[in-house]
């Protein structure tokens, strides 16, 4: 399985873009990268994933780099909502495992 | 639909007593997967079903740990006897068999579980 590295935790003010960072050096050539986050309180929920073209939808932005060894996730306005746990999760193939890091909790401030 | 339902939604129990956590996964969902978070250790996957069927239970601390699923619209995680590390939050969650590449994953609220 592909290792990735987060910031423990990041901090954002409400309606300002937040980036959240993630490196997997090791990912290999047909991982997907998937994004998670968990609400307080909750089950984790899908976000977003990409293979090598920068991805858009409702929730955020992917922008995955040339080289595909760091990602990262574009909130481009935060809300109180978005304060969670983001997780960055290489996806290694198989029956649909996810592996599941420390992640990033982020914190957003009115 | 009602997403993936979790049953009990807190669970108090003491030391040595059976427990038995339930769900519902999303009506269509092929795969089925029981997940365990604690502080400690974090989001850990104990065991996953596919058509009713385990396909990996790698991730099953121990023998105290079983998991069934009798039809694609029930399953069962039960810890005999419990302790007091298995205090956890468990999930539940679901998807469908949209390609390798696009394993969306739906999850349940969890369920608290705290043995005394």
């Amino acid at each position: 399985d592909a290792k990735t590295t987060q910031p423990n935790s990041m901090e954002s003010n409400e309606e300002e873009p937040v980036h959240l960072p993630c490196n997997h050096s090791t990912i290999s050539g047909t991982d997907y990268i998937h994004w998670y986050r968990q609400l307080p309180s909750q089950g984790p929920e899908y976000v977003i994933h990409g293979l090598t073209s920068n991805v858009n939808n409702r929730m955020a932005s992917l922008a995955i780099a040339e080289d595909r060894k760091s990602s990262t996730l574009i909130l481009h306005r935060a809300t109180l909502r978005d304060a969670a746990v983001y997780y960055c999760i290489p996806f290694s193939g198989g029956y649909n495992k996810l592996i599941f890091g420390a992640g990033t909790r982020l914190a957003v401030h009115p | 639909d009602a997403g993936v339902i979790q049953s009990p939604r807190h669970e108090v129990t003491e030391m040595g007593q059976e427990v038995t956590l339930r769900c519902k996964p999303i009506s269509g969902h092929d795969y089925l997967f029981w997940y365990r978070q604690t502080m400690m250790r974090g989001l850990e996957l104990l065991i996953y079903f596919n058509n009713n069927v385990p396909i990996d239970d790698s991730g099953m601390p121990e023998d105290r740990f079983s998991a069934k699923m009798p039809n694609a619209s029930f399953s069962t995680l039960k810890i005999q006897p419990s302790e007091p590390r298995d205090s956890a939050v468990y999930f539940c969650a679901s998807s469908s068999l949209g390609g390798l590449q696009d394993p969306e994953q739906f999850f349940g609220p969890g369920t608290r579980l705290t043995v005394l």
